[in-house]
């Protein structure tokens, strides 16, 4: 069964500090990896997009990392803000011709001044 | 440029009663899709449709139909809505060979009594 499991479910930081949001699944064949952050209320807005060859990919203070052998990424984001308060989504797709897509329940992310 | 485009952005209907979500983009993309996302649940696929003329079921179907009569617009209904399906839906888009990218909506927050 394809499945994308997220951890932890929630996690409150102090503004300035990093922090690592972890993406495991089982999703097969692998075509794509990807992490969305979702605003409450908005729709999900993409981050970084990584296929199998790729096992690092950066958008300004946030790092994906994917590790395709063992089936697990992560997002870190460095220097956190207020603004990166939201629920992080991490999507992977699967390799058929409807560009199926198998969604994580998210991490709630909450920066505190 | 606006994007995807979702009206209405909230909703509350009885049950029995029938209504249309209208998703539009102005991206000239192939793919759309509609999902539901419900609390402690990833998004999951309802329908999909890889082009004009055309439409796929997803992961949950039942109880929706959908319509694809213009390229730029995606048509969701509820022929007799259920409690059930009370949910937050999206709509997304892709351009097949874009390096796989999602453009989602802003969500239809809907509430069926």
């Amino acid at each position: 069964k394809n499945q994308v499991e997220q951890s932890p479910q929630s996690l409150i930081i102090l503004e300035g500090k990093n922090c690592t949001l972890q993406c495991n699944y089982t999703v097969s064949p692998f075509s794509n990896l990807r992490w969305y952050k979702q605003d409450t209320g908005r729709g999900p807005v993409s981050l970084t997009i990584m296929t199998f060859s790729e096992n690092t990919k950066s958008n300004g203070r946030y790092t994906a990392t994917l590790d395709a052998d063992t089936k697990q990424s992560s997002l870190h984001i460095t220097a956190s803000q207020l603004s990166d308060s939201a629920s992080y989504i991490c999507v992977v797709g699967e390799q058929t011709g409807a560009n199926n897509l198998f969604f994580g329940t998210g991490t709630r992310l909450t920066v505190i001044p | 440029n606006a994007g995807v485009t979702q009206t209405p952005k909230f909703r509350v209907l009885k049950t029995g009663q029938s209504m249309t979500l209208l998703c539009a983009q102005d991206m000239n993309h192939e793919y759309m899709y509609w999902y539901r996302q419900d609390p402690g649940m990833g998004l999951r696929l309802i329908h999909y449709s890889v082009g004009e003329g055309t439409t796929a079921k997803g992961e949950v179907p039942d109880g929706y139909n959908v319509s694809r009569l213009k390229k730029q617009n995606f048509l969701l209904g509820l022929e007799s809505a259920a409690p059930s399906q009370t949910s937050v839906y999206f709509c997304a888009s892709s351009s097949w060979g874009n390096n796989y990218g999602y453009t989602f909506g802003s969500g239809t927050r809907l509430t069926v009594v």
